[in-house]
Order: structure tokens, then sequence, then C-alpha cells
């Protein structure tokens, strides 16, 4: 079963712009992951967010997450044409062994 | 440079036939998850494992799926019989729990298509 929806489903915009993806989960959680799917490939890791943090950065990517509503957003700023790509939240249910569930994805197309 | 490596990157087979796939997790990690990838249903748990022993595997369909860790280096997914419903790209994942990152490393996948 899904534990993250993700909003939107799809989302395109202009290089240059900023692109803000959302998830939202149902359990509660030890952490919240974002990751990144280009067509074709495997899923490669982009950042992590811990239960107890409330937004983390890393490069041109911002994390958010808000454990009182269950949801988190990831913003990409001064989008590129190489971010185009699927974005997937994942979350590692409490008291759970590592467990990563995934959402179901937002699609990302940035034109140049 | 470590990788998640998985073979074969593509198979096409007809319904009937047994079909297994095969993974090599980064050396040194521990924790080893097979995923299902569809566009109907996304990213689908089957199965994962820990120092080889299998942790949960309730997403996997028991009658048709088996899953094993032969060794530290090798991980397997069998279907048998396959069925067109099957078709789909099943991804491994490895990590090691004890960096405490929970970074998950993925292959590139195993792409099914079951005729």
């Amino acid at each position: 079963s899904q534990q993250g929806e993700e909003d939107p489903q799809a989302l395109s915009i202009q290089e240059g712009e900023n692109a803000t993806m959302n998830c939202s989960y149902k359990t509660s959680i030890n952490n919240l992951q974002w990751y990144r799917q280009n067509s074709g490939r495997g899923l490669v890791h982009l950042i992590l967010i811990r239960s107890n943090e409330r937004e983390k950065h890393s490069g041109r990517l911002r994390v958010t997450l808000d454990t009182s509503k269950k949801s988190s957003s990831l913003l990409i700023t001064a989008s590129r044409a190489a971010d185009t790509a699927s974005y997937f939240c994942a979350t590692v249910p409490s008291g759970n062994t590592g467990k990563l569930i995934f959402g179901q994805g937002t699609t990302l197309q940035v034109k140049p | 440079d470590a990788r998640v490596t998985q073979t074969p990157r593509h198979k096409v087979t007809e319904m009937g036939q047994e079909v297994t796939m095969r993974c090599q997790p980064i050396l040194g990690h521990n924790t080893v998850f097979w995923y299902r990838q569809t566009m109907m249903q996304g990213l689908e748990l089957l199965a994962y494992f820990r120092n080889r022993a299998p942790l949960d595997d309730s997403g996997m369909p028991k009658d048709r799926f088996s899953a094993e860790m032969p060794d530290a280096t090798l991980a397997t997914l069998k279907i048998q019989p396959s069925e067109p419903r099957d078709s789909a790209v099943y991804f491994c994942a490895s990590v090691r729990v004890a960096d405490n990152t929970g970074e998950l490393f993925f292959g590139e996948g195993s792409r099914l298509t079951v005729l």
C-alpha cells in the first residue's frame, strides 16, 4: 500500500522558475526522503529530513516537514532543463526497521 | 564507483515461463529491498532482507514469487509461473543501516515483459 501521495501529479514550468512538490502521508514517521528518477533509470536519493526537523537545504533543494499535518514539500529553485524527472517522497514509518514506502511521484518537466 | 547491479536489464518472456532476476548489492550493505514499479501502482515494496534474513515479504504474491539471498553479494527474485500482469520494472536497492543515513541506493532495474 502507498504511504505517500504527491501533489501535483505533473508539473510543467519554464527554466529559471521554482518548482514545488507536495507529499502527504498517513502514519507517523521516523524520517521522510525525496528521490529523483530520470526516465528509464533507477531512483537517486536527494535529501532526508528526520521527524524532529522542520526544514532542510541542499544546494537548490529545500525540504520542509510538518508532522502535525503529515506533509512535506520539496522546492527546487532556479530550475534547469536537467531537473526534468519524476520526484518521489518516501517515508520510514515509526518503529519500523528501515522499511521505505514510496508515494506515486510528481513528474516535472522544465522547458528550456 | 560502488553501485547496485541488476541483471537482466530487459527480459521478454511468455506466460508460464520462470523468470529469475538477480541483484548484487553494494559491498558492505546489509539491507536489500525489492520494489516493483508500474504506471498504475507506482513503486510497490515486494520484500526486504537484513543480513540475508527476510524481514518483510508481505508485498509479494506468495503463490508465484519468491525472494532469497543465497549470500551477501546476491539477491534473487523469482517468478514461477509468470503472468502478463507481472510486466513491470523490478528494482533492487541496498543500504547499510549502520550508516544511519537512510539513503537507499537503487539499481537500474530489470524491465520484464510477459506476453
